[in-house]
């Protein structure tokens, strides 16, 4: 079984400024990895993945994160946020047993300051 | 192309009802998933459909069950519903095969029990 820890609830950052979401995940098995986005009263929207090959992957609207197996994580990073950010943004994992279920971690609020 | 529908967008029931939700996976997806997403927490997996049948479930009692038609679409049926069941649930449609892990969600049905 897989879990994913989101180790922020929330993340308050200034316009301009960089930002980092962090994710770790546990599983027995390998994974492949997911960043979602959901903005208010809103479905969820995928931001990137990673599957394999290169650790650092690219999104869109500017989002790109690390794998790292060693240390289990998933960052999302972005250099430079707007106030269009301002959403949800979910960590989540799935097995390469080919069921395409996808575990979810808690969230974390980006908020986006002036 | 049209995304992953889902319908209605609200509804409102009273415990002990039984509600019926519906999903229309994105133009050439043949596999459906659907997640609870209770206040302020990470989607959770209720279960899945592929080839009209129920792939993997989560941990979701009996009271929540599916059905996949011919044409891929999919719905979620919740018997003598609780209040604790008051969440959005979305839909997620993919494609099953190769290299086809990513899915995309639908924008939800809220459902409040009262």
């Amino acid at each position: 079984a897989q879990s994913v820890t989101q180790l922020d609830s929330q993340v308050p950052v200034f316009e301009e400024a960089p930002v980092e979401l962090r994710c770790n995940y546990s599983s027995s098995v390998s994974v492949y990895l997911f960043w979602y986005v959901q903005y208010p009263n809103q479905g969820l929207q995928l931001l990137l993945k990673y599957l394999s090959g290169s650790t650092l992957v690219k999104g869109i609207n500017g989002f790109e994160a690390e794998f790292n197996k060693s240390q289990t994580s998933f960052h999302l990073r972005k250099p430079s946020v707007h106030i269009s950010d301002t959403a949800e943004y979910f960590c989540a994992v799935s097995d390469y047993q080919g069921a395409q279920k996808l575990v979810f971690g808690q969230g974390t609020r980006l908020t986006i300051n002036p | 192309d049209a995304g992953v529908t889902q319908s209605p967008t609200h509804l409102i029931k009273t415990r002990g009802q039984q509600v019926t939700l519906r999903c229309s996976p994105k133009s050439g997806h043949d596999t459906v998933s659907w997640y609870q997403q209770a206040l302020g927490q990470g989607p959770q997996f209720i279960f899945q459909y592929y080839e009209e049948e129920e792939r993997q479930r989560g941990n979701f009692p009996d009271r929540f069950s599916g059905h996949q038609f011919p044409n891929y679409s999919s719905e979620l049926n919740v018997n003598a519903l609780l209040l604790g069941d008051s969440a959005l649930y979305l839909c997620a449609s993919s494609l099953q095969g190769a290299g086809a892990y990513e899915q995309y969600f639908g924008p939800g049905t809220r459902l409040t029990v009262t």
